[in-house]
């Protein structure tokens, strides 16, 4: 069955750094998503992303993020200068076309901001 | 602004005895409805949704939902819980356009006793 995936399943970085979360959503997917959740609890949303651009974007989503498509395949969350705060599971999903296609969301990768 | 509310942070069941979680919604229109599973250290799985007809949808692991439009509800269930479905249940509504984002609750734990 096909499957998002994300890696690396955990990134540990300090503060002030960069880091980018790759994720490869299934092949024919239209509609690709970035969630995050932080120890467990809401799942909260980032970003939205379709034809190649952004669809809508979170108040959480600030000048510090991006997402980007490079190649058809992957689908990466950049995050400029990393703060304690952004610490978290990060979650990738994709939709097929559809207005109620369900979302296929990845396995996440935790980031610790030290 | 669309929300979706899991008033019960933690629902405790016997195992053989029948689970309901509960869900509500405040969406414009007719929004699209979801219950995604979550196990520890994973990502959410997608157990059923409600799209249009029949208001009781039937699901993955012996899940279903009850759709109530009058009360914007949309509650979780299953007739006789088992020890392994213990874990985080998210509701999450979708609007209708096609590149809409899931708007997720915060989520409810399931724990089933032996």
């Amino acid at each position: 069955e096909p499957e998002v995936t994300q890696t690396p399943s955990h990134q540990v970085t300090q503060m002030g750094q960069e880091v980018i979360l790759r994720c490869v959503p299934i092949s024919n997917h239209l509609y690709f998503y970035w969630y995050r959740q932080i120890l467990g609890q809401k799942v909260e949303f980032l970003v939205s992303f379709y034809n190649n651009e952004i669809s809508e974007k979170s108040e959480i989503f600030d000048d510090q993020f991006s997402v980007e498509r490079p190649d058809g395949s992957n689908f990466t969350l950049k995050i400029r200068s990393t703060k304690l705060e952004d610490s978290a599971m990060y979650f990738c999903a994709s939709r097929n076309r559809g207005q109620n296609t369900e979302a296929f969301f990845g396995q996440g990768t935790r980031l610790t901001v030290v | 602004a669309q929300s979706v509310a899991q008033p019960e942070d933690q629902v405790n069941v016997a195992e053989g005895n029948p689970l309901t979680v509960k869900c509500t919604y405040s969406v414009s229109g007719n929004p699209y409805l979801f219950w995604y599973v979550q196990y520890p250290n994973r990502g959410l799985q997608f157990l059923l949704k409600y799209i249009t007809g029949d208001n009781l949808v039937k699901g993955s692991y012996g899940f279903e939902a009850e759709f109530n439009k009058s009360q914007t509800s949309f509650h979780l269930k299953k007739p006789s819980a088992l020890v392994s479905d213990s874990a985080l249940y998210f509701c999450a509504a979708k609007t209708t356009d096609s590149w809409g984002k899931f708007q997720f609750g915060a989520g409810t734990q399931v724990v089933v006793t032996p």
